[in-house]
């Protein structure tokens, strides 16, 4: 079945460092992909997303680029601030069943001052 | 931009008494709703889709007797937590999607954290 696979945390940087987060996927057909954030205590925001090969997701500094050939959708950001802890999720909208997500299990990152 | 209220945000209630959670989409219809179940530091596990006007569809695994899913509106739905024991406390979130858009992302709710006592 459909599956997302992230890198396990958690993820500690300093301040302005870069940030890459993994994510990697199995699905039927052709879905599209997201990266949801979740700061503490409260529901998950969608961050960024991107629909078939190729395109690139980005908002607030945070890009991720749809790999096909790869079956990726690695996150980055080039400088982290201490505002960007949280969990972060990479999710796939599974294929022609109304807009259910399967996600990842959650990359936390802590970024010191 | 879309939002997705759900309540209450917190409950804490005894071993073998029944919760309900509601899930309201504010400013957009929702043919569909989504609940999840997160537990601590895990990803969220999809229970059930919730279809407005008919039944829902749970996930394997997921006990349909106990988690009872009421979507009687295109803007409200309701899971209830029957017989609640100690294992069903977790982080119970919702989502919707605004039905004119297939397109348009999922919006989540802020969840539900339920404690069995």
């Amino acid at each position: 079945g459909d599956s997302v696979t992230q890198m396990e945390g958690p993820v500690t940087l300093s301040e302005e460092a870069f940030l890459t987060i993994n994510c990697t996927y199995t699905a039927t057909g052709y879905p599209s992909l997201f990266w949801y954030v979740q700061y503490p205590g409260e529901g998950l925001q969608l961050l960024l997303k991107a629909t078939k090969a190729d395109d690139k997701g980005s908002n607030k500094g945070f890009e991720a680029t749809y790999r096909k050939e790869t079956t990726s959708f690695h996150l980055e950001k080039g400088s982290v601030q201490v505002s960007d802890s949280a969990v972060y999720f990479c999710a796939l909208k599974v294929y022609n069943q109304g807009g259910k997500l399967i996600f990842g299990q959650g990359t936390e990152l802590s970024v010191k001052p | 931009g879309a939002v997705v209220s759900q309540h209450p945000s917190r409950v804490i209630c005894k071993s073998g008494t029944s919760v309900k959670i509601e899930c309201r989409s504010l400013d957009f219809q929702a043919t569909t709703m989504f609940w999840y179940r997160q537990f601590p530091k895990q990803s969220l596990m999809l229970m059930a889709t919730s279809n407005e006007g008919s039944k829902a569809t749970y996930e394997q695994g997921v006990e349909k007797d106990k988690f009872l899913i009421n979507h009687a509106s295109l803007t409200l739905s309701t899971l209830t937590v029957t017989s609640a024991h100690p294992e069903d406390s977790s982080f119970y979130i919702c989502s919707a999607r605004d039905q004119d858009s297939y397109n348009s992302p999922l919006h989540f709710g802020n969840g539900t954290r339920l404690t069995v006592t």
